[in-house]
């Protein structure tokens, strides 16, 4: 089955660039997503991509996907402190569901 | 409206309480789902349904019972709950369509402590 993994920590300077990676085992997922979760909440879809697109842009969201590594990763531009979160990277079947599977989870810190 | 809408958001029952956890969505979508997160964990599928009939159980034990009474309609029923069932609960819904993005919406969860 799926495994994904990603680092679970990372702290950057308000205004920087974040970078958040992830890497994933199973090249069958049509679609890989990228969920924030704030404490106390539940998952908010960030943005997703086509197995079959190599980037995405979505205003300061950039996703990079390198199939042949099995690598994904989710850029924030001009990071702010309400971007301090968790971000999952989650990857699905077009299938008739979606039975997602998500990596642990990479917890982002914005200091001033 | 992307909504998904879980009641109650905290819920504190006993282990021979029976509860249940409610959830809606209007958005058209024939896929609804229940996952489990435990703290400092991320969230872990337990039921798929797809056009109101089950479709997945990850082998969740039988002291979890998923009903979809209508399109709109998740229920979880709980009974027996142990305190490590104490949990995020999370719904979902999707489009339940072939070959087409599936993205996932999910609510705010039920913080549920067994005591």
């Amino acid at each position: 089955g799926e495994d994904v993994e990603q680092s679970l920590f990372l702290s950057v300077r308000e205004g920087d660039s974040s970078v958040i990676n992830c890497t994933y085992t199973d090249s069958s997922s049509t679609y890989l997503y990228w969920y924030k979760q704030e404490p106390g909440a539940g998952l908010q879809l960030l943005t997703y991509i086509f197995s079959n697109m190599d980037m995405k842009q979505d205003q300061r969201l950039t996703v990079l996907l390198n199939k042949k590594d099995k690598h994904l990763s989710l850029r924030i531009a001009d990071t702010q402190t309400g971007d301090s979160a968790i971000y999952f990277c989650a990857g699905g079947e077009a299938g008739g569901y979606n039975k997602l599977i998500f990596g642990a989870g990479t917890r982002l810190a914005v200091h001033p | 409206d992307t909504e998904v809408t879980q009641t109650p958001k905290h819920l504190v029952m006993g282990m021979t309480n029976k509860k249940s956890l409610k959830c809606e969505q209007h958005m058209g979508h024939r896929a609804m789902y229940w996952y489990k997160q435990k703290a400092k964990k991320p969230p872990e599928l337990m039921f798929v349904y797809s056009y109101e009939k089950l479709s997945i159980n990850e082998s969740v034990p039988s002291r979890f019972s998923p009903e979809c009474p209508n399109s709109s309609l998740l229920n979880l029923h709980l009974h027996a709950l142990q305190p490590e069932d104490s949990a995020l609960y999370l719904c979902a819904s999707s489009q339940a369509r072939q070959g087409v993005n599936t993205e996932a919406f999910f609510g705010q969860g039920t913080r549920l402590t067994v005591v």
